[in-house]
């Protein structure tokens, strides 16, 4: 079992929907939760941290994290082209005491104009 | 402007040279991360150091040394040792702990 899964995707969404992008961890003991944006060629940007059991919002985004079930989620309301991008889910967690962050492989989000 | 910087942009060498690749961050941060990413994967960890003068193997750290002398700079060396040196590589720091990293424009090295 891989320490982060996601589905690679592609996820193809129309614009003006919202994209759900998920996320799941093994770690019990994982303490933050972090959603990356990464663009063909461009190195990851920071989109959204979560520390706590709920939602975030930010703007057009917000961040779900439920720790029982150990999953995490990302939306992204009013999808535009420009969301078009792949999303990284990482973590940190009390097993690398928190200094190494666990990176999923990513999900392929497409928006269609 | 905080943030990191990564030179060059692209570097191109020929096989059997050994390479430095430049990482500098003016945020303060304490933990300094490199990571590589071949084309269509994700994220692999070669170096990780929490403070000055103190560095842990990542997870592909073979072929690779690194060095933290100084707070704000922590350069990455691919030597010859390497076998499949062509890559994106991206260096990364943190505050700390469980805090957020961020990430620098990165290095396409391309060994021919």
């Amino acid at each position: 079992q891989k320490e982060v899964e996601q589905n690679s995707g592609p996820l193809s969404v129309p614009e003006g929907a919202i994209a759900s992008l998920n996320c799941t961890y093994s770690d019990r003991g994982s303490q933050s939760f972090f959603w990356y944006r990464q663009y063909s060629g461009k190195s990851p940007e920071l989109i959204m941290f979560i520390y706590s059991n709920g939602d975030k919002e930010d703007g057009r985004f917000t961040a779900q994290l439920n720790k029982a079930s150990q999953y995490v989620s990302l939306l992204i309301r009013d999808s535009q082209p420009s969301d078009s991008a792949t999303y990284l889910c990482a973590v940190k967690g009390e097993r690398t005491g928190g200094f190494k962050t666990i990176f999923g492989a990513g999900t392929r989000l497409f928006v269609k104009a | 402007d905080g943030g990191i910087t990564q030179s060059p942009k692209y570097l191109f060498r020929k096989e059997g040279q050994n390479v430095t690749l430049s990482c500098e961050q003016n945020l303060n941060h304490d933990a300094m991360y490199w990571y590589r990413q071949d084309p269509g994967q994700g994220l692999r960890l070669i170096y990780y150091s929490q403070i000055v003068n103190d560095f842990q193997k990542g997870d592909i750290a073979e072929g690779y040394s690194v060095s933290r002398e100084k707070k704000e700079s922590f350069p990455l060396t691919v030597t010859s040792a390497q076998k499949n040196p062509t890559a994106f590589y991206l260096c990364a720091s943190s505050a700390g702990g469980f805090s957020e990293q961020y990430f620098g424009p990165g290095t396409r090295l391309t060994v021919t």
